[in-house]
């Protein structure tokens, strides 16, 4: 089955930086899409972005199909922002492992 | 609308123990998954379905069953508890739809709150 790398694995910011995630799959996939779990475990669809770019406030997402990445790019971090962001893809929905944000007030 | 709702929240079992985890959604999602998520790892799709009558495996089934009678109901059974089954567990639900200027179809899933079952 296809991998799915996420980078950075941990990252911790101040309140009002800006961050970009990375997700890298060893194979083309379809149905990609990223996903943030809050603190308490919610799971939170943020965009189904197989290719081009999306935005969503503060939030936009970028997949480049061709060369198997994706980008989540959070703009003027909030504490709310806090959590574990996954990349997930392929018809079997394979999950990376995550990138844990902590944004400190 | 409740959405994707889950039973229990929580459960203790012991070893060699059946329990049937309850999932429904009132979305009229055809596309329903499970999940499990093992502490500070991603979600690993169990088995998904597709519609009533229609289901599928995915990437560790082993040790589960699931049947899906009705659009909104898609329970998952553990029927011999092992401990290497503790774990939270997820349902989602989703549908395809237009994507509209983007073309294609999109399939966001949404969510249940999980169940968190631990095996001893």
């Amino acid at each position: 089955g296809i991998q799915v790398e996420q980078s950075p694995p941990d990252l911790i910011l101040q309140e009002g930086a800006n961050s970009t995630l990375r997700c890298n799959f060893s194979d083309s996939v379809n149905n990609l899409q990223w996903f943030h779990q809050n603190p308490w475990g919610q799971l939170i669809n943020l965009f189904y972005i197989p290719s081009g770019t999306k935005q969503n406030g503060r939030l936009s997402a970028t997949t480049v199909a061709t060369e198997r990445y994706s980008l989540l790019y959070i703009s003027s971090s909030q504490t709310t922002d806090s959590g574990v962001y996954f990349c997930a893809g392929d018809d079997k929905i394979i999950f990376g492992k995550g990138t844990r944000l902590h944004i400190l007030p | 609308n409740a959405g994707v709702t889950q039973t229990p929240k929580f459960r203790i079992l012991k070893i060699g123990q059946s329990m049937t985890l309850q999932c429904a959604q009132d979305m009229n999602h055809n596309y329903m998954y499970w999940y499990r998520q093992d502490p500070g790892m991603g979600l690993k799709l169990i088995y998904y379905s597709v519609g009533a009558g229609i289901t599928d495996k995915g990437e560790v089934p082993n040790g589960y069953n699931v049947s899906r009678s009705t659009t909104e109901d898609f329970p998952l059974r553990l029927e011999l508890a092992a401990p290497s089954q503790t774990s939270v567990y997820f349902c989602a639900s989703s549908y395809p739809h237009p994507m509209g200027l983007a073309g294609g179809l999109g399939y966001e899933q949404y969510f249940g709150p999980g169940t968190r079952l631990t095996v001893t």
